[in-house]
């Protein structure tokens, strides 16, 4: 079983619509989460970064993370066309960084 | 600043070649971690190197193999290449750690392996 996993889609809703991404993890050890957005032919870029249980929002995009459960989410607000993306959830903890898959995620105008 | 730097962006070799990438970190980052992405097992973390030195590995066979010079700029060598070691190998730079809120990540070389 991997450390985390993620549905890799692909997910395509239309422009406006509101978009959920999950993943879920297995040791209760990693204490910080993470949302990357990864462009087509780019790098990751760190979009949220969190800590604790709860909702932590920027803007369209709200991370959401029930350690009880182990499982983080994402939910992007008033899709648009350029939030279009691979987004991969990440836990950390004392240097150790484990990745999900990724969703790839499109959004038509 | 400048970003993170990666040469070649796209390389193609046969099995049983070896190959070398370059990484060239944020100025002032002494931290370089290198990942392997593919479709199916996602980002996965190779090693990092902090001030020349092999700081963390992660579970990949001795033929990946890395190096930092004293600049920071690291390379990063697979031997024997096999076909699955098709692949996106990113890195990434930091100031001191792994923390993930100073890490960047750079935009990758793209190795076929035919």
């Amino acid at each position: 079983q991997k450390e985390v996993e993620q549905d890799p889609g692909p997910l395509s809703v239309p422009e406006g619509a509101i978009v959920s991404l999950n993943c879920t993890y297995s040791n209760s050890a990693f204490q910080y989460f993470m949302w990357y957005r990864q462009y087509s032919r780019k790098g990751p870029e760190l979009l949220m970064y969190t800590y604790s249980s709860g909702n932590k929002e920027d803007g369209r995009f709200t991370a959401q993370v029930d350690k009880s459960s182990k499982y983080i989410s994402l939910f992007i607000r008033d899709s648009q066309p350029s939030d279009s993306a691979t987004y991969l959830c990440a836990i950390y903890n004392n240097n150790d960084m484990r990745f999900g898959a990724g969703t790839r995620l499109t959004v038509k105008p | 600043k400048a970003g993170v730097t990666q040469t070649p962006r796209y390389l193609i070799k046969t099995r049983g070649q070896q190959v070398t990438l370059s990484c060239s970190p944020i100025s002032g980052h002494r931290s370089v971690s290198w990942y392997q992405q593919t479709p199916g097992q996602g980002l996965q973390f190779l090693f990092e190197y902090f001030s020349e030195t092999q700081r963390n590995k992660g579970n990949f066979p001795g033929r990946f193999s890395g190096r930092q010079f004293s600049n920071s700029r690291s390379e990063m060598n697979v031997s024997t290449l096999e076909l699955g070691d098709s692949a996106l190998y990113l890195c990434a730079s930091s100031p001191m750690s792994l923390a993930p809120n100073e890490q960047f990540f750079g935009p990758g070389t793209r190795l076929t392996v035919l």
